[in-house]
């Protein structure tokens, strides 16, 4: 079965201090990958996607994620963090479906960053 | 500014009684998708549209309908609601539902259903 699996609820960080939210996938064919952030009463905002290429992708606000392909894993980065990125973080994944394909998402995790 | 926008922002309502959630999107997106939020569980897909009049199930469609008469309007459906659909809701827009590209996402509805 196609799935995304975020395995941390919450996560904790320092502000300054590095940060990682995991997440890991199932998919047929070639994974195509995305990060989105929720701020508080506000819509999903796209941060990066993974399509081919290289690994190590850039998005908004300073974050990173690497794909890890024998991992089957896309964890989200960035070396610094803000207080102001605490927000609930998703990952997805594009499945294909029958005639049409599907971004199927995790389950997602808070990120809390304390001063 | 490109956006997607849904009304309302908030809703009570009672069992029963019929509603339609609007969402518009101004970027002449081909693919469209409504989903909804529930703790716990991320985001579940309820119907999609690939383009004008092409409308197709998700994962979780039951109790609810959609339709796609303009490209720039896909409106959600709750002919009667039910506690169980108590929820929040996002309505998203791609430029294509093939290719790879990113969905934007409106602001969401919370529905309480009483």
């Amino acid at each position: 079965a196609q799935s995304v699996a975020q395995p941390e609820d919450q996560v904790n960080v320092a502000e300054g201090n590095p940060l990682t939210v995991k997440c890991t996938y199932s998919v047929s064919g070639n994974p195509y990958l995305f990060w989105y952030v929720q701020y508080p009463n506000r819509g999903l905002q796209f941060l990066l996607k993974y399509i081919t290429g290289d690994n190590l992708v850039k998005g908004s606000y300073g974050f990173e994620a690497e794909f890890n392909k024998s991992q089957t894993s896309f964890h989200l980065k960035k070396p610094s963090a803000l207080v102001s990125d605490s927000a609930l973080y998703f990952c997805a994944v594009r499945a294909r479906m029958d005639s049409s394909y599907k971004l199927i998402f995790g389950s997602g995790t808070r990120l809390l960053v304390r001063p | 500014e490109a956006q997607v926008t849904q009304n309302p922002r908030y809703l009570i309502t009672v069992t029963g009684k019929k509603l339609t959630v609007t969402c518009s999107q101004n970027m002449n997106h081909e693919y469209m998708s409504w989903y909804r939020q529930d703790p716990g569980l991320g985001l579940r897909q309820i119907y999609y549209s690939m383009n004008v009049e092409v409308t197709d199930k998700g994962d979780v469609p039951e109790g609810y309908k959609v339709s796609r008469k303009e490209k720039r309007n896909f409106p959600l459906i709750l002919e009667s609601p039910s506690p169980n659909q108590t929820s929040l809701y996002f309505c998203a827009s791609s430029l294509s539902g093939v290719t790879p590209h990113e969905q934007y996402f409106g602001p969401g509805t919370r529905l309480t259903v009483t």
